[in-house]
């Protein structure tokens, strides 16, 4: 059972390349997330989806774009890298609903340096 | 403001001691998480709770809903337990996170 999988764990990105970062799960899950996380803060919420199809914005989309277009994957691009999102991406997924359904399950995480 | 609000920032122990981790938040929840993440590594879950208390191994948590407090207690600490321990909120759609807690543990 893979659970969440997140590629590369790894990249460096020039000032103004694209890239995307892979995030599949095999858990059946409706709902995925984006998450940043920078030195000595929580995890920020980029986007979210709560299905296929279905994408929202969360507390820090600017610079990032994202697609669902299957249950399992929720890729997230970016289209022209800057300095400020170097960072630690981490993708995860929990059923949808409350208590016991939202059990959520982190991917192993992507460090990501613009230089 | 922060949702979740967690203390101490850091911590360092002597193995064997006996460590509390706590976590206040503001918002309703339907659940709150611990999650633990080592250096360089992932995040993984280690509990989720709505009510009462939880115990796995050495690791206890427990959650007061009527004062938005949770604590995680590890008991008999030792060197492995270093990790960095985020306690989250759930709430509708959407987690809400700690800025984490350093745990040190020394031989």
């Amino acid at each position: 059972n893979a659970g969440v999988t997140q590629t590369p764990k790894f990249r460096i990105l020039k000032i103004g390349q694209s890239m995307t970062l892979q995030c599949t799960q095999d858990m059946n899950h409706n709902y995925m997330y984006w998450y940043r996380q920078d030195p000595g803060m929580g995890l920020k919420l980029i986007y979210y989806s709560v299905g296929a199809g279905i994408t929202d914005k969360g507390e820090v989309p600017n610079g990032y774009n994202v697609s669902r277009s299957t249950t399992e994957d929720f890729p997230l691009r970016l289209e022209l890298a800057a300095p400020s999102q170097t960072s630690v991406y981490f993708c995860a997924s929990s059923y949808s609903g409350g208590y016991p359904n939202t059990e959520a399950f982190f991917g192993q995480g992507t460090r990501l340096t613009v230089v | 403001k922060n949702e979740v609000e967690q203390s101490p920032q850091n911590l360092t122990a002597q193995e064997g001691e006996f460590i509390t981790i706590n976590c206040s938040y503001s918002v309703g929840i339907s659940a709150l998480h611990w999650l633990q993440q080592h250096p360089g590594g992932g995040i993984v879950s280690l509990f989720m709770l709505s009510s009462g208390k939880k115990k796995h191994g050495r690791l206890i948590a427990t959650i007061n809903i009527q004062e938005k407090h949770s604590s995680l207690h590890i008991t008999a600490s030792h060197p492995r337990d270093s990790a960095v321990y985020i306690c989250a909120v759930s709430t509708g759609n959407q987690f809400y996170f700690g800025t984490g807690t350093s745990l040190t543990v020394i031989p």
